[in-house]
């Protein structure tokens, strides 16, 4: 079984650029999830899909973040314009489950994203 | 606001020997923890989970310990192995999951 694919592996933009990441999750899994991680920090969730509708944006910049997830499968987040504090690497992850969260989620090797 | 800690960044442990990761949190509402690990350049893999309802959770060599009265669990690795470093991230859910900042585990030849 495929696992999640995420592109580019390494970005490297100057500040106010903008910049996008691909996500294709397993198949069938309804929840797809982008996680920021800064460096020495843990994941942080910036939002949540069930199949194509958000759950959870509440701790997305959405004055320049943004993501979607047409269809319901392959997810695009964009950064636009991008700051310094935006270099992190860029956690991509999907799920079965819906918001019970029983299951856990798989993640991709993410996009290491630095802004200089 | 962390709602799940992990207070040690790093810990050693010597090839063989218990390896004993800690995490506490502050949501009594969590329904679900989560271990995953993580190496260089990779996404984080899942590890282990504990369901809320439980207090003990046995997969091979590793085992996760619920105490909920004291809003804290841990997890054992024995014997470890060198292929054991990596980054260990504690995580709950409620719908969504949060991680904890992730403890460094370095096992010593």
């Amino acid at each position: 079984e495929a696992g999640v694919a995420q592109s580019p592996r390494y970005k490297i933009i100057e500040k106010r650029q903008s910049v996008a990441f691909w996500c294709n999750p397993i198949s069938g899994h309804a929840t797809l999830y982008w996680y920021q991680q800064i460096l020495g920090q843990g994941p942080k969730l910036l939002i949540q899909f069930q199949n194509n509708g958000v759950v959870d944006d509440s701790q997305l910049p959405k004055d320049r973040f943004s993501a979607e997830r047409l269809k319901g499968v392959d997810s695009t987040l964009k950064i636009q314009p991008a700051k310094l504090e935006d270099s992190a690497v860029y956690l991509c992850a999907s799920s079965l489950a819906g918001q019970s969260m029983n299951t856990e989620a798989f993640f991709g090797q993410g996009t290491r994203l630095t802004v200089v | 606001d962390q709602q799940v800690k992990q207070n040690s960044p790093s810990l050693s442990v010597q090839e063989g020997r218990i390896s004993i990761l800690n995490c506490d949190y502050t949501n009594s509402m969590f329904d679900y923890f989560l271990w995953y690990k993580k190496y260089p350049a990779e996404g984080p893999t899942f590890l282990i989970s504990i369901s809320s309802i439980k207090d003990k959770n046995e997969d091979g060599r590793f085992t996760v310990f619920l105490n909920k009265s004291a809003k804290h669990l841990s997890l054992h690795i024995v014997p470890s192995q060198p292929g054991d470093s990596a980054v260990y991230f504690c995580a709950a859910t409620l719908g969504k999951i949060i991680f904890g900042k992730g403890t460094r585990l370095h096992i010593l030849p």
